[in-house]
């Protein structure tokens, strides 16, 4: 079964800064796809951004931006140019490309709460 | 439109009450899915509807009955819950089940407390 670990239980940044995420995961698959998701106290959930383990080239949206090291099975988040709205729990979820199984399942970690200070 | 709603936004309900959460969206996807999340902790699965048919129970006790009326729509009935079962019910949708490409839209949640 593939695991989802985020170290940081907490992490905080001054605004304009820049922070990092952590997500590890375990897996025996090839074919996955990696997600971080962004759940502010307003509770909605939103893809933050995605990355396909084929894909070698690092997935960013905007401020966001992930460091994809396959080998070892890491998938960080970095945060540029930190904004007040940026405050929320972060999950790192993953889900296997693998057709029939559990792919229809997505492995959330625990979750990391960022504090944006001003 | 990239919205999935959910009503009601709370709900209190007695252990002997039966109660629906509601789920709605207008993105014609044909994948739905019930989760439900502890105070800090990961969203957890609990059913996948895929075409208006049940495909995926994660072991959940009978207390709580999904319902599929139309490719829009999504219902979680309860009956006898139990103070444990307290916790936000989050709904998401998307373009298809057998696709893990294809991201999950979640909506607001339902905070559900029983007492």
């Amino acid at each position: 079964a593939q695991t989802v670990t985020q170290s940081q239980p907490e992490m905080s940044v001054q605004e304009a800064e820049t922070v990092t995420l952590s997500c590890t995961y375990d897996t025996s698959e090839s074919d996955y796809y990696l997600f971080w998701y962004k759940q502010p106290p307003s509770r909605q959930m939103i893809l933050v951004i995605r990355q396909e383990a084929y894909k070698q080239q690092n997935a960013t949206e905007n401020r966001f931006s992930v460091n994809f090291q396959k080998a070892a099975k890491s998938f960080s988040l970095k945060i540029s140019d930190s904004q007040l709205g940026d405050a929320a729990m972060y999950f790192c979820a993953y889900r296997s490309g693998n057709s029939g199984g559990s792919n229809y399942k997505l492995t959330f970690g625990k979750g990391t709460l960022l504090t944006v200070n001003p | 439109d990239t919205e999935v709603t959910q009503t009601p936004k709370h709900l209190v309900m007695g252990m002997t009450n039966k109660k629906s959460l509601k789920c709605e969206q207008h993105m014609g996807h044909r994948a739905m899915y019930w989760y439900k999340q502890k105070a800090k902790k990961p969203p957890e699965l609990m059913f996948v509807y895929s075409y208006e048919k049940l495909s995926i129970n994660e072991s959940v006790p009978s207390r709580f009955s999904p319902e599929c009326p139309n490719s829009s729509l999504l219902n979680l009935h309860l009956h006898a819950l139990q103070p444990e079962d307290s916790a936000l019910y989050l709904c998401a949708s998307s373009q298809d089940v057998a696709n893990p490409s294809y991201e999950q839209y979640f909506g607001p949640g339902t905070r559900l407390t029983v007492t």
